[in-house]
């Protein structure tokens, strides 16, 4: 079945340093979601990409995906306290959705 | 809109016990979605449904039931409980297809203890 791979796992980074986090998956993907989990809370949606190629951002996030749309990645410029949680990517498949085992972000001041 | 709700947020069970989990939504979404997050396996689909009166296995069906017998409705059963049932639930729900455009909405989660 289609699987999808996040890295890394953890990430320990300073205050005001940028994060990245990669999903890569086996098969081509028709899009791709992104969901940000904050400690104790619920995964909340952040954004869907859908084209080849594609370049979004949302203030210090920026979300890509791939040429080949085989992969993405999640950069966080200048990371902030607010930024600490987990980020899962997620891929569209038939009616469901297969999340990767998410990136725990944290920030240390 | 109180968008997706859970009742109960924590419960704790002994072996061999049943308990109903249920999901509300308010969104008029026609697709509605079980999960279980452990540590370090992110969310795992345990059923789902695309429609009222419809439901169809996920990843991890075993030892879980389901039904959806109005639209805003969604319930999980735990028929006998499982300390490999321990786990944080979330329901999500969705508009359309959840692989075709369109974001889930999740609950809070409900906190599940088998002793």
């Amino acid at each position: 079945g289609q699987q999808v791979m996040q890295i890394p796992q953890y990430q320990h980074v300073q205050e005001g340093e940028d994060f990245t986090t990669y999903c890569n998956s086996s098969t081509t993907l028709s899009n791709i979601q992104w969901y940000k989990q904050r400690p104790g809370g619920h995964p909340v949606f952040l954004i869907q990409l859908v084209k080849s190629g594609e370049v979004k951002k949302q203030k210090r996030l920026t979300f890509q995906f791939g040429e080949a749309k085989k992969n993405s990645s999640l950069h966080i410029t200048a990371t902030q306290t607010t930024d600490v949680g987990t980020y899962f990517c997620a891929l569209g498949r038939d009616d469901k959705i297969i999340f990767g085992k998410g990136t725990r972000l944290h920030i240390l001041p | 809109n109180a968008g997706v709700t859970q009742t109960p947020k924590f419960r704790v069970l002994k072996t061999g016990q049943s308990m109903t989990l249920l999901c509300a939504q308010d969104m008029n979404h026609e697709y509605m979605y079980w999960y279980r997050q452990d540590p370090g396996m992110g969310l795992r689909l345990i059923h789902y449904s695309v429609g009222e009166g419809t439901t169809a296995k996920g990843e991890v069906p075993d030892g879980y039931n389901v039904s959806r017998l109005k639209k805003q409705n969604f319930l999980l059963g735990l028929e006998s409980a499982a300390p490999s049932q321990t786990s944080v639930y979330f329901c999500a729900s969705s508009y359309g297809l959840a692989g075709y455009r369109n974001e889930q909405f999740f609950g809070p989660g409900t906190r599940l203890t088998v002793l």
